[in-house]
């Protein structure tokens, strides 16, 4: 299974556009990249799939480079309420391999 | 749906006594996960199964963890005997065969082993 990189922490404000790259140098041809969000005391919530290029839902975007070794995770305009932790994955979906959860990135949002 | 159901969800109890905690998947899912969070070790895949049956269990720390999925509406995650240690949230997700891999996690029993 690929090995993601994120960063620890980072902080923001209300209303910032926030980036959260992921490093996955060894991602594999059927690997795709998925990211979830987990509050305090509540067990972790799918944002986004993607395989290339940019996937757009009402939550999030997902950037992916043509070479697939990162992948951003872009959420608009956020508020306190999206502070929480970020998992990028990096997995087979097919045969469901998606589901290695690294430390995350602790996201805090100030006012 | 209600979501994937966790009972207990607060289980406190004596080092050498035995722990059973139970899962309800989505129904029609064909995946069920169990996870185990603490801070020192994060979020680790214990075991998951497939249509009922073990798929990896090399997630589990050794023998006294043991789960089963007698149908496709129930699972559990058996402690016996339980250690200080075994003191985590786990967690219990289902998700659906093909399509994107989208896991949908329970509320979590936080277990507490004094």
């Amino acid at each position: 299974l690929a090995k993601t990189t994120q960063p620890i922490s980072m902080d923001s404000y209300e209303g910032q556009e926030v980036n959260i790259t992921c490093s996955h140098n060894n991602i594999a041809t059927n690997d795709y990249i998925t990211w979830y969000q987990q509050f305090p005391s509540q067990g972790p919530r799918f944002i986004i799939q993607g395989y290339k290029t940019k996937v757009t839902n009402e939550v999030a975007s997902l950037f992916i480079p043509a070479d697939r070794k990162s992948s951003t995770l872009s959420l608009p305009r956020v508020s306190l309420s999206d502070t929480a932790v970020y998992y990028c994955l990096v997995g087979d979906r097919v045969y469901g391999q998606n589901f290695v959860f690294g430390p995350g990135t602790r996201l805090s949002v100030l006012p | 749906d209600a979501g994937v159901i966790q009972s207990p969800r607060h289980e406190v109890t004596e080092m050498g006594q035995e722990v059973t905690l139970r899962c309800k998947p989505i129904s029609g899912h064909d995946y069920l996960f169990w996870y185990r969070q603490t801070m020192m070790r994060g979020l680790e895949l214990l075991i998951y199964f497939n249509n009922n049956v073990p798929i990896d269990d090399s997630g589990m720390p050794e023998d006294r963890f043991s789960a089963k999925m007698p149908n496709a509406s129930f699972s559990t995650l058996k402690i016996q005997p339980s250690e200080p240690r075994d003191s985590a949230v786990y967690f219990c997700a289902s998700r659906a065969a093909g399509g994107k891999d989208e896991q949908y996690f329970g509320p979590g029993t936080r277990l507490t082993v004094t």
